[in-house]
């Protein structure tokens, strides 16, 4: 069974600086990685997934995240944020082959303050 | 990537009854998830419903408590039976077959 670790669980940040939202995986098969936001009282929207390919992967809102198998790390990163990104961010992972079901980290509540 | 109609979007339950949650795609998919996320926590597989089988429920979920119905290869509900003020979550639904695509969740409270 795969796991999925969020080690930050709050990240403060100014706006306009630079973000890095941390996130390790645990699987014994190869893996799609997923990267998802929720605003307040919304649901989930999808912001980047990995499944094969390039290890660098871009999305929504500026948002890119890097798949490094070595380290089963799926970091994502913004270089400039802004007041509007402050919102839950969820990593989440699905064997490849395992029916496509999702499993969630913990979460990272990321606050841009001015 | 399919779009995800849910409803309703909220609901104040009273403990003892059962809600109905209906999740419709605009597009034919194979694969229907519902998932839970309670108060500050993160999500969790309820159960997977694909058409035409029983729904394959996860580790802590039972279909008494949750019944999953699967008509078709656009529509889905859950229902959430015999409700205690622990069910207060938001439900979402989710369709596997394109992009991980979920619904905007029903936020349900019981009191």
């Amino acid at each position: 069974a795969q796991s999925v670790t969020q080690l930050d669980s709050q990240v403060p940040v100014f706006e306009e600086a630079p973000v890095e939202l941390r996130c390790n995986y645990s699987s014994s098969v190869s893996v799609y990685l997923f990267w998802y936001v929720q605003y307040p009282n919304q649901g989930l929207q999808l912001l980047l997934k990995y499944l094969s390919g390039s290890t660098l992967v871009k999305g929504i809102n500026g948002f890119e995240a890097e798949f490094n198998k070595s380290q089963t790390s799926f970091h994502l990163r913004k270089p400039s944020v802004h007041i509007s990104d402050t919102a839950e961010y969820f990593c989440a992972v699905s064997e490849t082959g395992g029916g496509n079901k999702l499993t969630f980290g913990t979460g990272t509540q990321l606050k841009v303050e001015l | 990537s399919a779009v995800i109609s849910q409803k309703p979007s909220r609901d104040i339950c009273q403990r003892g009854t059962s809600l109905t949650i209906q999740c419709q795609v605009d597009s034919q998919v194979t694969m229907m998830f519902w998932y839970r996320q309670q108060p500050g926590q993160s999500l969790t597989l309820i159960a997977t419903a694909n058409q035409g089988s029983e729904a394959t429920y996860e580790s802590g979920f039972v279909i008494d408590k949750f019944p999953i119905s699967r008509p078709n290869l656009t529509f889905s509900t859950l229902t959430v039976s015999n409700m205690s003020p622990e069910d207060s979550s938001i439900y979402l639904c989710s369709v596997g077959d394109d992009g991980y695509t979920f619904g905007s969740g029903t936020r349900l409270t019981v009191v």
